[in-house]
C-alpha cells in the first residue's frame, strides 16, 4: 500500500534550468511533507519541508509546493546545478510524526 | 557533531540466521526510526522508538525488533532470515521535529 508515490522515476535537466519533482499521496491525514535528497552510498539528507497549513515553502533555490485538494506535492529547483544530481524522495506524515511514508524517489540528474 | 553512525556496513548471512544492526544518532536526538529498502522501492517504515521505548512500529513481522538503550542508541535485530530480507536498512535519528537525520545505512544480504 503505497501511500506516497513519485510516478517518475528518472528526470534530466540542463543546468541553469528549473527542475520539477512531483509527488502523490493518498492519505488525506497527511499534514507534513517532507523532501530528502540521497548521494549514493549515504543516507538522505533533509532538504525542505511544509506543513499542510502552507501551499509553499521555499528556501533559496529550492520550493516546495503543496497542493492539497489534488493529494500533490512538488519540488522546485531554480537554477538546477550539477550537484544537485541525487535521487530525491519525498516523505509524509500524521501529526506527531509516529510514522513517516516515503516515496520510491526520482533521481534527478543535472547536465552541464 | 557526528553524525548518524550505522555498524556494520555491510552485512552477510545466510537464511535462518539472526542479524544484528546498530544505530548512533547524532547526540541529543531522542528518536531512532528504522527503515528498509529493498531494491526498487522506497523506504519502508520499520519502527519508531523514542526515550528508550518502542512508540511505532510498520507492517512487518516480529522477527524484525529492536531496542533503544540509555545513551540513545538503538539496534534492529531480524530473526529468522529470509531471502527477501536483503535490502538496506536505514536508521534516523530525530529530537521533537519532524526532520530525521539519516545515517548512511547498513546492506544486509541473505543467501
Amino acid at each position: 500500500d503505497q501511500q506516497v508515490k513519485q510516478n517518475s522515476p528518472s528526470l534530466s535537466v540542463q543546468e541553469g534550468r528549473i527542475s520539477i519533482l512531483n509527488c502523490d499521496y493518498t492519505n488525506s491525514m497527511f499534514d507534513y511533507f517532507l523532501w530528502y535528497k540521497k548521494y549514493p552510498a549515504e543516507g538522505p539528507t533533509f532538504l525542505i519541508s511544509i506543513s499542510s497549513i502552507k501551499d509553499k515553502n521555499e528556501d533559496g533555490r529550492f520550493t516546495v509546493f503543496l497542493n492539497k485538494s489534488a493529494k500533490h506535492l512538488s519540488l522546485h529547483i531554480v537554477p538546477s546545478q550539477p550537484g544537485d544530481s541525487a535521487v530525491y524522495f519525498c516523505a509524509a506524515s500524521t501529526w506527531g510524526g509516529n510514522q513517516f511514508y516515503f516515496g520510491t524517489g526520482t533521481s534527478l540528474t543535472v547536465i552541464p | 557533531e557526528a553524525g548518524v553512525t550505522q555498524s556494520p556496513t555491510h552485512l552477510i548471512k545466510t537464511r535462518g540466521q539472526q542479524a544484528t544492526l546498530r544505530c548512533s544518532p547524532i547526540s541529543g536526538h531522542t528518536s531512532v526510526y528504522w527503515y528498509q529498502q529493498a531494491l526498487g522501492l522506497g523506504l519502508q517504515f520499520l519502527l519508531w522508538y523514542d526515550e528508550g521505548e518502542e512508540r511505532n512500529r510498520g507492517n512487518f513481522p516480529p522477527r524484525f525488533s529492536g531496542r533503544q538503550f540509555p545513551n540513545y542508541s538503538s539496534e534492529l535485530n531480524v530473526n529468522a532470515l529470509e531471502l527477501e530480507d536483503s535490502a538496506l536498512y536505514l536508521c534516523a535519528g530525530a529530537r521533537g521535529t519532524y526532520e530525521q537525520y539519516f545515517g548512511p545505512g547498513t546492506r544486509l544480504t541473505v543467501t
